[in-house]
């Protein structure tokens, strides 16, 4: 699976847009970008995937580059609730592959600030 | 159920003992991993299965961890004569059409 690099860590504003960028430079072209998160101590969560085109699900929304190089997860509008560690991951993905391990980077902790 | 269940929540462990981790996957969900984390952020995975069968088992320290996926049971993952450097939490995640993950299972060797 293709590396990512994050930022360590990031403070974002209570409301306001949180983005957390992830470069995946090597990525191949059968390779998903996925984010989860670890709120705390618990266990990992989906929170979104995509290919190439831009995503938007009830939780966040996912802004890739036409090069596929980097990519941004977007929570709209932050809460406390929001802090946690988001890990960036790309994997290849499809029927055929629904075995294929995540690989976890260290990740961008958000820091929600009231 | 529709939520990954791992048992205990916590366990504690003398050096040399033997740990047990059970972890009751998604209902319908084919392949479960197990992923143990050390320090906050580092994730290191340990094995995979599909259905009962072991498909990828490339990160387990094979002299002590074992871990088994019987039908109608929860999978479990043990380490015979537990180190001061499995101290960790241990992670079970199953997979439908994305991954979700258990509470975790702390482990404490001491």
């Amino acid at each position: 699976d293709a590396k990512t690099t994050q930022p360590p860590s990031m403070d974002c504003a209570e409301g306001r847009a949180a983005n957390l960028p992830c470069n995946h430079s090597t990525i191949s072209g059968n390779e998903y970008v996925y984010w989860y998160r670890q709120i705390h101590s618990q266990g990992p969560q989906y929170i979104i995937h995509g290919l190439k085109n831009n995503e938007t699900n009830e939780m966040a929304s996912l802004i890739i580059t036409e090069d596929r190089k980097s990519s941004t997860l977007i929570l709209p509008h932050a809460t406390l609730r929001d802090t946690a560690v988001y890990y960036c991951i790309v994997r290849v993905a499809g029927s055929n592959f629904g075995n294929e391990k995540l690989t976890f980077g260290t990740g961008t902790r958000l820091t929600i600030i009231p | 159920g529709e939520e990954v269940a791992q048992t205990p929540k916590h366990l504690v462990r003398g050096e040399g003992q033997k740990a047990k981790l059970y972890c009751a996957p998604i209902k319908g969900h084919s392949y479960v991993f197990w992923y143990q984390q050390v320090l906050k952020n580092e994730f290191k995975f340990l094995i995979s299965f599909q259905n009962e069968n072991v498909f990828d088992e490339t990160g387990m320290p094979k002299e002590r961890f074992s871990a088994k996926c019987l039908p109608n049971s929860p999978c479990s993952l043990e380490i015979q004569a537990t180190k001061l450097e499995d101290s960790a939490v241990y992670f079970c995640a199953s997979k439908g059409a994305e991954a979700f993950f258990g509470q975790g299972t702390r482990l404490t060797v001491v």
